[in-house]
């Protein structure tokens, strides 16, 4: 079934440094890949999307790319800040027709030290 | 602007009770809803979907069900709960095509005692 990977499962960096993760998808009909991040006891919310006919987008300090060939996608932080610190979920679209399905990387905690 | 509102907020709940989460959306029509289970600690799993009324999509065999009664009304229920049943339930809704981002409705924390 469709499925989606996400590394790493924590990331601690120092404030000012950049934050990679990075996910993999099995579905190769996958064509949209939102970035969603979650501050603890809230709800998720979307911070940046790629569609699959773009391999990269930036929005100030985040970025994606992606990798259609090798089913890979990353985000992107730089000069990370402490209130960057929340779990991120990567996802894709699974599925035929318009269910707009979205499968999820099982997400990274990341801590941005001060 | 579209909004979408989820019931109740927190709930602690009797093994084998009945259960009734319920997510409405405003400013749309035809959306696509869903249902999604946190366990603590861990990823987004995929409940149920809907792309029209009565049309429910279920994705993990459980002791939960789902239903559409009307266009931007979405319903979580069982009969009897697990404790397995503990996590955050969070309802989404997105436009009626594919490639479109989720918005998430505020969640509810289910503790099953």
């Amino acid at each position: 079934g469709e499925n989606v990977e996400q590394h790493p499962s924590t990331l601690s960096v120092q404030e000012g440094d950049s934050a990679v993760i990075k996910c993999t998808y099995s579905d190769s009909a996958s064509n949209y890949f939102p970035w969603y991040k979650q501050e603890l006891g809230k709800r998720p919310q979307l911070i940046i999307d790629i569609r699959s006919n773009v391999g990269e987008k930036k929005d100030q300090r985040i970025a994606v790319t992606l990798n259609k060939t090798a089913k890979h996608f990353s985000l992107h932080i730089t000069e990370t800040q402490p209130e960057d610190s929340a779990v991120y979920f990567c996802a894709a679209t699974a599925g035929s027709g318009n269910t707009g399905k979205l499968i999820f990387g099982q997400g990274t905690t990341l801590q941005v030290k001060p | 602007s579209q909004t979408i509102h989820q019931w109740p907020a927190t709930l602690v709940q009797p093994v084998g009770s009945p259960l009734s989460l319920e997510c409405t959306v405003e400013g749309t029509s035809n959306p696509n809803l869903y249902w999604y289970r946190q366990a603590a600690g861990r990823g987004l799993q995929l409940l149920f979907y809907s792309v029209g009324i009565g049309q429910i999509s279920s994705e993990v065999p459980q002791n939960l069900s789902a239903s559409r009664p009307l266009d931007r009304q979405f319903i979580l229920s069982s009969k009897k709960l697990l404790l397995s049943d503990s996590g955050f339930y969070l309802c989404a809704w997105s436009e009626d095509r594919a490639s479109y981002g989720y918005t998430f409705g505020s969640g509810t924390r289910l503790t099953v005692v």
